[in-house]
């Protein structure tokens, strides 16, 4: 089964600030990738995914995220941070008749 | 809609009490998922129903019980639980589980607390 690295427990970053957050996975074959955030007090949101085409995605309030098929990486960025991106972001591997799996997430605190 | 919603919000009991949580999704999903959630931990799988039938246990105590009653509710049953047992649990469904991975839609979870 695959398993899931996030490399920063917790990042601290002032508003404005460029954002990268690593994630590394186990599994050589197929996967479908994906970034959670987790707002304070609030459900688990998906911001993008990763299922196949393009290894750059797109994804919600200015997100994005780069699949590196070489490097077993997704990492998730945003070029310009805010105080409502305070939150806990999730990255999630899942591989054809497995289920989801979870990084152990990652802290991000914004300055204002 | 997609949105998957889950009663109560927030749950006190006793070790000695039965009670459960409930989850409900109108997505037409076909697989759907209990989640445990520790403070600033990951989601645990505890449960997944693929077409109503239960598809795995990760090895979670009988004290947990899992129900399908049908295509769009999702039910766990909780009795004798200890201390430890006090979590966030979270409800997700997909639009199905196997071969094609598709994401999975959370519900806001319920804040157990056992005393």
């Amino acid at each position: 089964a695959q398993s899931v690295s996030q490399h920063n427990h917790h990042v601290i970053l002032s508003e404005a600030a460029s954002l990268e957050l690593g994630c590394n996975y186990s599994y050589g074959g197929t996967v479908n990738l994906f970034w959670y955030v987790q707002y304070p007090g609030q459900h688990l949101q998906l911001l993008l995914k990763y299922f196949s085409g393009d290894p750059l995605v797109k994804g919600i309030k200015g997100f994005e995220a780069e699949f590196i098929k070489s490097k077993f990486s997704f990492n998730l960025r945003k070029p310009s941070v805010q105080w409502s991106d305070t939150a806990e972001y999730f990255c999630a591997v899942n591989e054809p008749n497995n289920d989801m799996r979870f990084g152990a997430g990652t802290r991000l605190t914004v300055k204002p | 809609d997609t949105e998957v919603t889950q009663t109560p919000k927030h749950l006190v009991m006793g070790m000695t009490n039965k009670k459960s949580l409930k989850c409900e999704q109108h997505m037409g999903h076909r697989a759907m998922y209990w989640y445990k959630q520790k403070a600033k931990k990951p989601p645990e799988l505890m449960f997944v129903y693929s077409y109503e039938k239960l598809s795995i246990n990760e090895s979670v105590p009988s004290r947990f019980s899992p129900e399908c009653p049908n295509s769009s509710l999702l039910n766990l049953h909780l009795h004798a639980l200890q201390p430890e047992d006090s979590a966030l649990y979270l409800c997700a469904s997909s639009q199905e589980r196997g071969l094609v991975s598709y994401e999975q839609y959370f519900g806001p979870g319920t804040r157990l607390t056992v005393t």
